[in-house]
């Protein structure tokens, strides 16, 4: 099955600096790619998510990069904010023939010092 | 507030009991999407039902079952628990199985076995 390994596991970076976190999967199938953000106490909340057919995603502060080739994908945060410290979790899925399985990575806290 | 609902929010019990999770998707959606999460595991993917039917199985111990009701809302059936099965439990909905859709995560059930 998919295995998708995210990197690093703790990130802490200075207000306003930029943040990256990596990820690769291993299914070649896959073609479905969101980040969600886990603040603590409380539900995944999904802040992008990118498909197979797109390189690059941007939203605000926020991007994801997508290379298909090398099975990996980023996630990329500038200005970092305090409030955008928590637990981010990055997942691949396969979809298609109804079903849908999302396999997540381990989750990396990100910190960011005021 | 992402429209998905699920009750209980904690839930205390022994070992060797059972316990039912309770989920609401949101408005529209006909899929249903069960996770565990616990401190060393992350987000584990269970089982997803769409419109009743179970379309996709995770890493779902036999001691655990789930089902879909006409109405929608979905159960997820604990029973034998161990020590080990203290975890957030969280349910997720989106409006079809197909990867084109986003999944939406309730605000989870913490069980603790004593």
């Amino acid at each position: 099955g998919e295995n998708v390994e995210q990197h690093p596991s703790t990130l802490s970076v200075q207000e306003g600096d930029s943040a990256v976190i990596k990820c690769t999967y291993s299914d070649s199938a896959s073609n479905y790619f969101p980040w969600y953000k886990q603040e603590l106490g409380k539900r995944p909340q999904l802040i992008i998510d990118i498909r197979s057919n797109v390189g690059e995603k941007k939203d605000q502060r926020i991007a994801v990069t997508l290379n298909k080739t090398a099975k990996h994908f980023s996630l990329h945060i500038t200005e970092t904010q305090p409030e955008d410290s928590a637990v981010y979790f990055c997942a691949a899925a396969v979809s298609g023939a109804g079903s849908y399985q999302l396999t997540f990575g381990k989750g990396t806290k990100l910190s960011v010092i005021p | 507030d992402s429209g998905v609902t699920q009750t209980p929010k904690h839930l205390i019990t022994a070992t060797g009991q059972r316990v039912t999770l309770r989920c609401s998707p949101r408005s529209g959606d006909l899929s249903v999407y069960w996770y565990q999460q616990s401190l060393d595991q992350g987000l584990q993917f269970l089982i997803q039902y769409y419109n009743g039917e179970e379309r996709a199985k995770g890493n779902i111990l036999e001691r655990f079952s789930a089902q879909q009701f006409p109405d929608l809302h979905s159960e997820l059936n604990l029973s034998s628990l161990e020590l080990g099965d203290s975890a957030l439990y969280f349910c997720a909905s989106s409006v079809a199985p197909a990867g084109t859709d986003t999944q939406y995560f309730g605000p989870g059930t913490r069980l603790t076995v004593l």
